[in-house]
This record gives C-alpha cells, sequence and structure tokens, in this order.
C-alpha cells in the first residue's frame, strides 16, 4: 500500500523553538509538498520541491523553511515557532500534473 | 492571484438525497482539474483527475463533469449515505505549473 507518511500527528511546541515536521512518501515521486490548512481558508501552499534538493515558495512561506535532501523526504521547518503558526499541516507528493495528490495524514501542530 | 471557488461551503442532506457541488476556476491555462474527498481524521483522498473539455468520470454514486471553456466543474453524489459525509475540495492545476491550487472546499453532512 502507497503511503506518504508524517512523522507526528500531534505536536505541542513552545513560541520559540525551531520545529521540524518531516514526511516521507515510498512512491518515488518527484513532486512534494507542504500545506496548511486553516478553518475557512482552505489548504495553502507552503512550499513545494520538484526534485532533489530543488525547492519553491508556496503562497505562505514567511516563517518557513524545507529541506530535500532525498527523493522520499520532504521536510518542514519552522524556525521559530509562533503562536499564528497554530494549524493542520499536510503533508503531499505526486507524479505530475495529471495524477493525483497521495497526502499524509496531517500533524496539527500547537505552539503555545 | 488565481482563485478557485466552491459552492456552497457547507450543505446538510438526508440519506437517500442526490446532491451537486461546483466548482469554479480560471478557463485560461488549464491543464487538470482535480477532486479530493477529506473525511475528518483522515488524510484527502483522491476522486477524480479531469483533463479534457467534456469529460465526465464516474466512481460509484460519485460523479463529475467539467467544462473548461466556461472554467466549471460539477459533482454529483446519487443517494446519498452517512459515510459519503466529508468535506469535498477541488484543485486546479495550471499549465507550466507545478502545483495544485485548491479552493475551500465544500462541506457535507448526510444524517441517517
Amino acid at each position: 500500500d502507497v503511503k506518504v507518511t508524517q512523522s507526528s500527528r500531534y505536536l505541542v511546541k513552545r513560541t520559540g523553538e525551531k520545529v521540524f515536521l518531516e514526511c516521507v512518501q515510498d512512491m518515488d515521486h518527484e513532486n512534494m509538498f507542504w500545506y496548511r490548512q486553516d478553518p475557512g481558508l482552505g489548504l495553502r501552499l507552503i512550499y513545494f520541491s520538484y526534485d532533489v534538493k530543488m525547492k519553491e515558495k508556496g503562497d505562505i512561506p514567511e516563517g518557513y523553511s524545507v529541506s530535500r535532501e532525498k527523493k522520499e523526504r520532504f521536510s518542514l521547518i519552522l524556525e521559530s515557532a509562533s503562536t499564528n503558526q497554530t494549524s493542520m499541516y499536510l503533508c503531499a507528493s505526486s507524479l505530475g500534473g495529471q495524477g493525483g495528490y497521495t497526502f499524509g495524514s496531517g500533524t496539527r501542530l500547537t505552539v503555545v | 492571484i488565481l482563485n478557485v471557488e466552491q459552492s456552497p461551503q457547507s450543505l446538510h442532506v438526508q440519506e437517500g438525497d442526490s446532491t451537486n457541488f461546483t466548482c469554479s476556476f480560471p478557463s485560461s491555462n488549464f491543464y487538470a482539474l482535480h477532486w479530493y474527498r477529506w473525511e475528518t481524521a483522515k488524510s484527502p483522498e483522491a476522486l477524480f483527475v479531469m483533463t479534457l473539455n467534456g469529460d465526465e468520470k464516474k466512481k460509484g454514486r460519485i460523479s463529475a463533469t467539467l467544462n473548461t471553456k466556461e472554467g466549471y466543474s460539477y459533482l454529483y453524489i446519487k443517494g446519498s449515505q452517512p459515510e459519503d459525509s466529508a468535506t469535498y475540495l477541488c484543485a486546479f492545476w495550471m499549465d507550466s505549473s507545478y502545483k495544485l491550487i485548491f479552493g475551500s472546499g465544500t462541506r457535507l453532512l448526510v444524517r441517517p
């Protein structure tokens, strides 16, 4: 069964902490994405990567960075967590535009 | 700014009712239109990927149509069941892009 696995389902972090959210896919997909989902705002793209070591800013990259050292792993980094980064974070991967995304189960991050 | 609009935002129906929702997207530079179902506490799951004007796709009691010239897609559910309760997301993939732009979803609740 093909999968996108996010390392944590729930996380609670303190303001100012550096936070790592990990995502691993086993489908050999080139493209990987990080979204956040907030009530009434839908899914908003933070960063994406279309190849190893390549990254592109999405719509809301401020306060985040990413790392893609291996094809199967795409990490989202909150350099200094703030309360407005409390959200549901979803990772996804895809083979291309005409293939559907496969999503991870999400990480609900609370910053206190 | 590219907008993907979904309506209605939420919908409550009785078991057995048929229902439909709308997704509006830019009619220029079209590449693909995706539909996803997102059940509570689960990952969004791809329902359909549609690429051609006039496309119709079907999966059990759920079907979708696509009009790329006027920029809309309809999702239909025939004889709704409680297990159809979920948020239904559509997403637009623009030509020469690496990413999907999501609508904010239609939240469907089917009462037994």
